[in-house]
């Protein structure tokens, strides 16, 4: 069995302040690990993905997150929050194996003041 | 569009109707998931069909829940005598083969059962 724990529900950044949104997983085979992002009344979109290859996984509007095996962590980070980043963010994980299905988190929301 | 689609948007339900959600995925995409999004939560895996076979439908919470993909493209959830506890946002996803391919989100269906 899978599962994905997102600590923090809510997380506050000031503009141009680092962004750390932290995610651990459990899997029983090597896993394949995603964050999505979910602005309001609008579906899932993909921030990146890791699928075994680099560690250090670079993703879209800046965003990248590393996996870490020895931690079972897979967290998503960006230099500098901009306010469009406010919006919930989601890490999930597939195992690849029967189970095609994604396993989420219950997420983030983060907040960016100015 | 080229992306996922879903109707309805919103769908308000009086408690014992029928209701049926339907997801247009993305064409040639060969994988369609089902997800269930309650308030507040991460989605959570419902059904997963392979062309219109149903591989997976473990996600399903109870014989209300029912869901096809009689050609392969479109797919139709439906609930029967809805319950107030069905109220969330239900999510399609499609993906272009099988396993550790992007699962590409609809904007999702908003279910409130009065």
């Amino acid at each position: 069995a899978q599962s994905v724990t997102q600590l923090g529900s809510h997380v506050s950044v000031s503009e141009g302040a680092l962004v750390l949104l932290r995610c651990n997983y459990s899997s029983s085979v090597p896993p394949y690990l995603f964050w999505y992002v979910q602005y309001p009344n609008q579906g899932l979109q993909l921030l990146l993905k890791y699928t075994s290859a680099a560690t250090l996984v670079k993703g879209i509007n800046g965003f990248e997150a590393e996996f870490k095996k020895s931690e079972t962590s897979f967290h998503l980070t960006k230099p500098s929050a901009h306010m469009s980043d406010a919006a919930e963010y989601f890490c999930a994980v597939s195992d690849g194996g029967s189970a095609r299905q994604l396993t989420f988190g219950s997420g983030t929301q983060l907040t960016v003041l100015p | 569009g080229a992306g996922v689609s879903q109707s309805p948007r919103y769908k308000v339900a009086k408690r014992g109707q029928d209701v049926a959600l339907r997801c247009d995925p993305i064409s040639g995409h060969v994988s369609l998931f089902w997800y269930q999004q309650a308030l507040g939560q991460g989605p959570e895996f419902l059904t997963y069909f392979q062309n219109e076979a149903q591989l997976d439908k473990s996600g399903l919470p109870s014989d209300r829940f029912f869901a096809e993909r009689p050609e392969g493209s479109v797919s139709t959830l439906k609930i029967q005598r809805t319950q107030q506890e069905d109220s969330a946002v239900y999510l399609c996803a499609s993906s272009f083969r099988t396993f550790q391919e992007t699962q590409y989100f609809g904007p999702g269906t908003r279910l409130l059962v009065l």
